[in-house]
Formats: structure tokens, C-alpha cells, sequence
């Protein structure tokens, strides 16, 4: 079945590091790619997303690539901050009418002034 | 545009006992789904519904029920109690499309003794 491998935490960093956060999935057919967020005591916020191969999905100085070749959607960033401190999910959905999202355990994520 | 709304935000009950959780999608989503959150399982998916029809269904026990009104809201039942449905389950509304966003309410907490 499908599945979404993630980076295991907990990730430290400090203030201004380079950020990567390893993901990769299984899936039949060409499945949708998101990387969520998750600050503390708050449901998940979309933070970017890449419906095909090859697309790049940005947002808040974050990026991640959809690289069907290596079925892999690493999240980065160049400059990380204290507010980028939070949970990050990396997840796919299949296909058109199947809303179903499939969740790796989630990245935690620290970053010390 | 008011955003998924959930309630309440936190419940506590005893073994046994059932428990009906509510959410309403933002205006104009017709899919909703239901995810439980739990440090050991990490996220899981339970059901999605659509147009008051159950769409997709999750690896769950038939204590987990849900259901979907005429104007998209929905709520989950789980009946019998077990102290393992101690989580977060969180809602989450979308538009229906390839790719298309879910968009996540803050949850409710619910503590099983």
C-alpha cells in the first residue's frame, strides 16, 4: 500500500542553519505531495504542496521538490528561525475523489536562538 | 472566511462510556475526514465523507462511526470506549481536486480514564 517514509526526529538546529528534512514515499499511480506543519496545541497547516512530478512547492522560504525518479520530497530551508520551531508532517493523497491523506510519524523540529 | 471549527476541544471519559465529536467545514467544502493523532500511531486516517456518503473508510474497529449532514457538517461517534482512543482527532475540510488543500480545525482532545 501506499506510505510515507520521514526523516526521524527531533531535529535541532540553530537560528540561521540550513534546513533539510528527508521524506520519501510508495505509491501506485502519481499520488499529490504536502508538507504540513504542526505548531503546538494547533491542528496542521498546509505549508506547501507539488501535484507532478518535477513541480516545486514554496512557501515561507521553504521548498521541496517532487522527484519522481527517487519518489522523494525533501523539505528545506536556507535560514531557519526560532518561529520555524513545530511538527512537520510529510504526506501524499492518490488520486481525484480520494481525499485520504496518508501521513509520515512527523518531524519535530527545534531551533535555539 | 471562517475556518474548520471543531467541539469541543476537550473531553474526558471513562471505559465503556461513547462519545459524539463534531466539526463543520468551511463554507463551501463538501468533503470532510477524520484523523486520530497519537504519539504512539502518529496520524491515522478514519474516514472521509462526501455529499452525506461515506467515501473512503481507514483501518479502524466499527466502534468509530461517523456521519455527514445535508449542509457538510459531521460528526464521529465512538461507542465503547477503550483507553487506547485516548488522542487528538482532527477534522479536516477540502474542495474535491487533485491536490486540493485540506484544511485542518484545531481538534478535540479526548482523554479516556
Amino acid at each position: 500500500g501506499d506510505s510515507v517514509t520521514q526523516m526521524e526526529g527531533p531535529v535541532t538546529l540553530s537560528e540561521e542553519a540550513f534546513l533539510t528534512i528527508n521524506c520519501t514515499y510508495t505509491a501506485t499511480g502519481y499520488p499529490s505531495l504536502f508538507w504540513y506543519v504542526q505548531y503546538p496545541g494547533e491542528g496542521l497547516q498546509l505549508l506547501l504542496k507539488a501535484t507532478k512530478a518535477d513541480d516545486k512547492g514554496s512557501n515561507k522560504g521553504f521548498e521541496a521538490t517532487y522527484r519522481k525518479e527517487t519518489t522523494s520530497f525533501h523539505l528545506e530551508k536556507g535560514s531557519v528561525q526560532v518561529s520555524d520551531s513545530a511538527v512537520y508532517f510529510c504526506a501524499l493523497t492518490l488520486s481525484f475523489g480520494n481525499e485520504k491523506l496518508t501521513f509520515g510519524t512527523g518531524t519535530r523540529l527545534t531551533i535555539i536562538p | 472566511k471562517a475556518g474548520v471549527t471543531q467541539t469541543p476541544r476537550y473531553l474526558i471519559k471513562t471505559r465503556g462510556q461513547q462519545v459524539t465529536l463534531s466539526c463543520s467545514p468551511i463554507s463551501g467544502h463538501r468533503s470532510v475526514s477524520w484523523y486520530q493523532q497519537t504519539p504512539g500511531q502518529g496520524l491515522q486516517f478514519l474516514f472521509e465523507y462526501f455529499s452525506e456518503t461515506q467515501r473512503n473508510k481507514g483501518n479502524f474497529p466499527g466502534r468509530f462511526s461517523g456521519r455527514q449532514f445535508s449542509n457538510s457538517r459531521s460528526e464521529m461517534n465512538v461507542s465503547t470506549l477503550e483507553l487506547g482512543d485516548s488522542a487528538l482527532y482532527l477534522c479536516a475540510s477540502s474542495l474535491v481536486g487533485r491536490g486540493n488543500e485540506q484544511f485542518f480545525g484545531p481538534g478535540t482532545r479526548l482523554t479516556v480514564l
